[in-house]
């Protein structure tokens, strides 16, 4: 149990373009889901955490108008890089939690702008 | 592909020493994390080791024997607060990517 699916593993885009990545977790309903990026051999960075049918909280740093989290059901959520960039190149990764309980990772989704 | 293995479930005294054994195969190799979480919360970055050895910080300590792919976390003085989730997340690299993966984490409970 407690799968969490993210998709797509990788993606490749052209500058200025959006991209769209899910996260859905398979056999839990999620009330909680953590977005975070990474870049090589740096420690993970909080992006925002969202509550099912609420507005994401973002983190100090981290522009939400560029990175929308949409988290419309307990077992859905996208994180949208509005506009990308180069500089928005990084690994992108999901976790869901059932509540007051400890949270299962996505697999990832590197994200390449070019 | 990336393939992680840890103890699911360990339970330690207050006070005593507690070690986490974290097993991995990656493609490619840039370092390993651990990571600490409380439930309900996002994880807190423990360590991350790139050369074999011992890394001491306070409390906590990580091993990592990259030619074994193997790691461990060790817990000193355990305290109350220090029952978590530990997630071991080896970072692989290759062709010029690279990919973090997190194990499923192994559940720790300190009893008095």
């Amino acid at each position: 149990g407690a799968v969490v699916s993210q998709h797509p593993s990788w993606v490749i885009c052209k500058s200025g373009t959006s991209v769209k990545i899910e996260c859905r977790s398979l056999d839990f309903q999620a009330t909680t889901m953590f977005w975070y990026r990474q870049f090589p051999k740096q420690s993970l960075m909080l992006m925002a955490t969202s509550n099912e049918g609420s507005k994401a909280t973002y983190e100090q740093g981290v522009e939400k108008d560029k990175f929308l989290i949409n988290h419309a059901s307990l077992t859905l959520s996208t994180l949208t890089v509005t506009s990308a960039h180069p500089e928005d190149s990084s690994f992108y990764i999901c976790s869901a939690s059932k509540g007051n309980t400890e949270a299962f990772f996505g697999q990832g989704t590197r994200l390449t702008v070019v | 592909g990336q393939n992680i293995d840890q103890p699911t479930e360990m339970t330690a005294t207050e006070g005593a020493i507690v070690q986490i054994n974290c097993t991995y195969q990656t493609s490619g190799f840039n370092g390993l994390f651990w990571y600490q979480q409380h439930a309900g919360e996002a994880p807190t970055f423990l360590s991350y080791n790139v050369l074999d050895g011992l890394e001491e910080k306070g409390r906590f300590s990580s091993f990592l024997s990259r030619s074994k792919g193997y790691s461990y976390l060790l817990l000193k003085e355990l305290q109350m607060k220090d029952s978590a989730s530990y997630l071991c997340a080896p970072e692989g690299s290759g062709a010029g990517s690279y990919q973090l993966t997190f194990g499923k984490g192994t559940k720790l409970s300190v009893i008095p």
